[in-house]
């Protein structure tokens, strides 16, 4: 399976400090994108990474990836409460299809 | 730009009815998408057009769920009959091709099944 699949983590912090949600999958990729849903809403593009980088940035936002683990990360930095949301990594394979993992439930307490 | 739109937003039916959902994606997107999002999972991916071609339609249901784009623009899912197991949200998605690049969404239809 192509399937992207987050560590199955439901974060809490406090507003400011950071937040580290991890994916993996199972076979070999070409780019690796990341969204965010918030409640009853529909997904918002957050980054791409495409298999020859290793960190991208955007933001508050950093993604890394290694391919040699099959692994990405998201970090969201100095957090606030509108990053309140679930988070979900995509593997992107052909024609533009996207598998998502199973996603994170991150919330900021103000 | 206006995002792409969905309705309806909820919809309430019983089992072996039928129900419809209906997408207008991102105006000039050629590619158009459909998801199944159960509650606490990602979404799945089930049909996808490229204008009004299937590109992709492996993990469609389709002894029950069917999908059209007759002119490449606005989009319909069906189910019939429904059963409990597809209560879920249902996702459109699109985007300008299918090259590599972001997918804009709607907020979806939640649809329960009693």
């Amino acid at each position: 399976s192509q399937q992207g699949e987050e560590d199955p983590q439901a974060l809490s912090i406090q507003e400011g400090e950071n937040a580290t949600m991890n994916c993996s999958y199972k076979t070999s990729i070409n780019n690796l994108q990341w969204y965010r849903q918030n409640s009853g809403r529909g997904l918002v593009h957050l980054i791409l990474i495409r298999s020859n980088e290793r960190e991208k940035h955007s933001g508050r936002l950093r993604v890394t990836l290694d391919t040699s683990k099959k692994s990405s990360s998201l970090l969201i930095t100095a957090s606030r409460a509108a990053d309140t949301a679930s988070y979900f990594c995509a593997t992107v394979w052909r024609d533009n299809r996207l598998a998502f993992g199973k996603g994170n439930q991150v919330v900021v307490i103000p | 730009e206006a995002g792409v739109a969905q309705s309806p937003r909820y919809k309430i039916i019983e089992k072996r009815q039928s129900v419809a959902f209906w997408c207008n994606p991102i105006s000039g997107h050629a590619t158009l998408y459909w998801y199944q999002q159960i509650l606490g999972q990602g979404p799945k991916l089930l049909i996808q057009f490229q204008n009004n071609g299937v590109v992709d339609d492996s993990q469609l249901p389709k002894d029950r769920f069917s999908a059209e784009r007759l002119k490449g623009v606005d989009s319909t899912l069906k189910i019939q009959p429904a059963k409990l197991e597809d209560s879920a949200v249902y996702l459109c998605a699109s985007s300008p091709g299918t090259g590599l690049q972001p997918q804009h969404f709607g907020d979806g239809t939640r649809l329960s099944i009693l």
